[in-house]
């Protein structure tokens, strides 16, 4: 089974609806991330987490929102979702910060499609 | 403004020879440096990592070699092979703040030749 699951894989939705991706883990990590990748663009950082109770805004966070419901699961929801919101979005898990080395485990990935 | 950029979008070896991957950043606070390899459908997988402090690190057939005057690193693969063949995305960390996250750069697609 993989370590870090995300859902739906893939995903239409029309403008203005309300979207929820879903990420859960089973590696036990602190710390959690959800980036989106738009096509020939490298990844850009939305939120990440450290723990439950400890959210942090990314590069591109604005119309995006985040829960922290356990340890492991953290989800990204588009209050309102817009066409440029469209992109593949990847969870990602990490034991420790990125900077001691510790290795960052991506998630396969939702391909959103806003209409 | 981009902080890590990768100007090759794509890069054609042949196998066996050897690839050599180039990333360039501005940010001069980054840290750590790390390769990631993509294949289509699935996410990013670690693939090496620099620190600051140093100037290579080889793991296997993949070296890379950091440059901090120029700010500049490179991924080297010898030699390459058929599974090498995916998109391989530079990312940086910076700490300061206790900020955390990668900021990636946009990718080089390597096609390995036979």
């Amino acid at each position: 089974d993989a370590d870090v699951t995300q859902t739906p894989r893939n995903r239409i939705t029309k403008t203005g609806k309300r979207i929820m991706l879903e990420c859960s883990q089973t590696k036990g990590h602190d710390r959690m991330y959800w980036y989106r990748q738009d096509p020939g663009l490298g990844l850009r950082l939305i939120y990440y987490s450290f723990d439950v109770k400890d959210i942090n805004k990314g590069e591109i966070s604005d119309g995006y929102s985040v829960s922290r419901q356990a340890q492991a699961k953290f989800s990204l929801s588009l209050e309102s979702a817009i066409p440029n919101q469209t992109a593949l979005y990847f969870c990602a898990t990490s034991d420790g910060p990125l900077i001691y080395n510790n290795e960052q485990y991506f998630g396969p990935g939702t391909r959103l499609t806003v209409t | 403004d981009q902080q890590v950029k990768q100007n090759s979008p794509s890069l054609s070896v042949q196998e066996g020879r050897i690839s050599i991957l180039n990333c360039d950043y501005t940010n001069s606070m980054f840290d750590y440096f790390l390769w990631y390899k993509k294949y289509p459908a699935e996410g990013p997988t670690f693939l090496i990592s620099i620190s600051s402090i140093k100037d290579k690190n080889e793991d296997g057939r993949f070296t890379v070699f950091l440059n901090k005057s120029a700010k500049h690193l490179s991924l080297h693969i010898v030699p390459s092979q058929p599974g090498d063949s995916a998109v391989y995305f530079c990312a940086a960390v910076y700490s300061g703040g206790g900020a955390d996250g990668l900021t990636f750069g946009k990718g080089t697609h390597l096609i390995i030749q036979p």
